[in-house]
């Protein structure tokens, strides 16, 4: 399963299918990206981070692609699994300062089992 | 290790009521955030400090909010008076590292706030 566009309030996925959650983020001076993942009734935990100088970079069964031109950045989560449900959000800053970070709006990813 | 501790978790007021939350950071996390998270929406940061100082409380509303961290540590975050707009989670989180380090905060769980 995808979201399209530039924001999908939610996305809803066959369990051991792959995601792909998408970001548009909105200052074209951030240079570092992240990935968090908040499960109901708890704070948001890191998942990935990526600088710009990589357009792609790869954990444990998740990968993050960022595309500099257009703005966008994306979520793949491999396999998806029922632990995988939560809000997920990405999040914009300078690495100069990541002290300051900036949150979208986030994705509720459901996997149906 | 324990993660970052806030409470309480849960707390109802009525509108112009005080109110305050406390937060115990990771051992040795120099950085300390406090963040409000709208229902639906991404946290939005209000105050970070870098041991007592606030570094950044750009987006703290002043008129109402205050906060503290005495001794670098532990921190608090005050209302008063509540408004109903107020209503939201204040999460609280800590790093070892800003500026070129790794953005990775570590977050509690929260303290979920209803104004009536």
């Amino acid at each position: 399963g995808e979201s399209v566009g530039l924001h999908l309030p939610t996305l809803s996925v066959q369990e051991g299918d792959n995601s792909i959650i998408n970001c548009a983020y909105s200052n074209s001076a951030s240079d570092y990206f992240i990935w968090y993942k908040q499960e109901s009734g708890k704070g948001p935990q890191f998942i990935i981070d990526i600088r710009s100088n990589m357009d792609k970079r790869q954990g444990q069964r998740v990968t993050v692609l960022l595309n500099k031109t257009v703005k966008h950045l994306s979520l793949q989560i491999a396999a998806t699994q029922p632990g995988d449900s939560a809000v997920y959000f990405c999040a914009e800053t300078k690495s100069s300062n990541t002290g300051k970070l900036i949150f979208g709006q986030g994705t509720t990813l459901q996997v149906k089992p | 290790e324990a993660g970052v501790v806030q409470s309480p978790r849960y707390k109802i007021i009525e509108k112009k009521q005080p109110v305050a939350f406390w937060c115990n950071p990771i051992s040795g996390h120099n950085t300390l955030y406090w963040y409000r998270q709208n229902l639906g929406q991404g946290p939005e940061l209000l105050i970070r400090y870098e041991n007592e100082e606030a570094v950044d409380d750009s987006q703290l509303p002043k008129d109402r909010f205050s906060a503290e961290r005495l001794k670098g540590v532990d921190s608090t975050l005050k209302i008063q008076p509540a408004e109903l707009g107020d209503s939201a989670v204040y999460l609280c989180a800590s790093s070892q590292e800003t500026g070129w380090g790794r953005g990775e905060l570590f977050f509690g769980e929260g303290s979920r706030l209803t104004v009536l």
